[in-house]
């Protein structure tokens, strides 16, 4: 079983609908967790973070966190063509030390 | 305040030879990571630094790979004999340790190694 878990996708939206982005974890100790974008041969760029159950919003980006389903994820509204790109989804707890876990990120295609 | 910097941001080698990156953190931040990413991979840990301290280092570094960050600010990422499996990109990044220990990347640099 692999720390993080993504659906690899692509998952395509049309534009203005809004994208549903899901990634589970194995560590049930896991306190941190953040969401990256990555466009195609660029470097990671945070977009959220979160610490808490619960929702969080930035913007047209929600993050949802269930500590007791061991799952987080990632709403955009209002889908632009912009946000086509891979989300990362990166975890940190005790069993990881000080480092960030990352899934293998989910491709996201947003139509015009 | 700049972000993290890395340099080159590509480099083409032949195999068996030696390469060196080199990164420089957020200033003031006290952790610096390198990770490298494979296509249609997540970013995989290599190692950490606090201050100029090595902390941790992953089991899947081979012996060729080692890391230095001697006065605690920038640091140099080196790969001695490179294989065509070290192929990727390599990204640093950097966090201050405080409030949630959100961690910053850099641009990266792509190794190709032919």
């Amino acid at each position: 079983q692999k720390e993080v878990e993504q659906n690899s996708g692509p998952l395509s939206v049309p534009e203005g609908a809004i994208a549903s982005l899901n990634c589970t974890y194995s560590d049930r100790g896991s306190q941190s967790f953040f969401w990256y974008r990555q466009y195609s041969g660029k470097s990671p760029e945070l977009i959220m973070s979160i610490y808490s159950n619960g929702d969080k919003e930035d913007g047209r980006f929600t993050a949802q966190l269930n500590k007791a389903s061991q799952y987080v994820s990632l709403l955009i509204r209002d889908s632009q063509p912009s946000d086509s790109a891979t989300y990362l989804c990166a975890v940190m707890g005790a069993r990881y030390g000080n480092k960030l876990v990352f899934g293998a990120g989910t491709i996201l295609r947003v139509k015009s | 305040d700049t972000g993290v910097s890395q340099d080159p941001r590509h480099k083409i080698t032949k195999r068996g030879q030696n390469v060196t990156f080199r990164c420089d953190p957020i200033s003031e931040h006290n952790r610096l990571y390198w990770y490298r990413q494979t296509l249609g991979q997540g970013p995989e840990f290599l190692t950490y630094f606090q201050n100029e301290a090595q902390l941790e280092k992953s089991r899947l570094l081979s012996d060729r790979f080692s890391a230095e960050r001697p006065k605690g600010s920038f640091s140099t990422l080196e790969i001695q004999r490179t294989e065509q499996g070290d192929s990727a990109m390599y990204l640093c990044a950097s966090s201050s340790g405080q409030g949630g220990n959100t961690i910053y990347f850099g641009e990266g640099s792509w190794l190709t190694v032919v």
